[in-house]
């Protein structure tokens, strides 16, 4: 019964290699987001989908690419993997300007 | 550049003690938000106050905005050890795009 989930929750992989990560959601939501927190707990919002659509892409590098299947289901592949990207990703979800319901996090470590 | 501004950074209080933290931002909003994220966890929604909201409650949690200053404070009442984590205010504008505060790590000592 989770409502957003996230795999992998732990991610080590080495500089140059391209991972994914998967993002769903059974809450009914039209909208979901990637979030990068940093080692100083910033939040940053990368990217923000409403029903497969994408509506936010906050200057990140083209090595992220986000892609929806369907309005339950957010991945974001990352090619070339650079050590600056080690962070905890998190995906969430909302319907509209309501709150953010986020999932448990992906720990990145780029080695 | 990051919307909402957070103090205190870390909060330190024994438990029953009231804990208050403040959150400033630049901008117009829609509402804000405040979010509270365990150690190792993802954020979990406390509160929604709208822009033509003062003041609200959901249990030991107070709100208030004040629009004028740009700024709204949390508090958190008769406070539990299990109320340790790090809490996050957010701002929403335009359009779904929810900016984060710097946050503030609170730690309540039995």
């Amino acid at each position: 019964d989770t409502a957003v989930s996230q795999t992998p929750k732990y991610l080590v992989t080495q500089m140059g290699n391209d991972k994914s990560i998967k993002c769903e959601q059974n809450l009914g939501h039209d909208t979901m987001y990637w979030y990068k927190q940093d080692s100083k707990k910033f939040l940053k919002i990368m990217f923000s989908y409403n029903n497969k659509e994408l509506i936010i892409n906050e200057t990140v590098p083209n090595r992220f690419s986000p892609k929806s299947p369907d309005k339950a289901h957010l991945n974001l592949h990352i090619n070339s993997l650079e050590l600056g990207d080690s962070a905890v990703y998190f995906c969430a979800s909302s319907q509209r300007v309501t709150e953010q319901f986020f999932g448990p996090g992906t720990r990145l470590t780029v080695l | 550049s990051q919307q909402g501004e957070e103090d205190p950074q870390a909060l330190s209080i024994q438990e029953g003690e009231n804990a208050t933290m403040n959150c400033s931002y630049k901008t117009s909003i829609n509402n804000l938000q405040w979010y509270r994220q365990n150690s190792g966890r993802g954020l979990v929604h406390l509160i929604l106050i709208r822009s033509n909201e003062r003041e609200k409650h959901s249990g030991r949690l107070r709100v208030t905005l004040d629009t004028s200053k740009k700024s709204s404070s949390l508090l958190i009442t008769a406070s539990r050890a299990a109320d340790t984590a790090s809490y996050f205010c957010a701002t929403l504008y335009n359009t779904d795009k929810l900016i984060f505060g710097t946050g503030t790590r609170l730690q309540v000592f039995p």
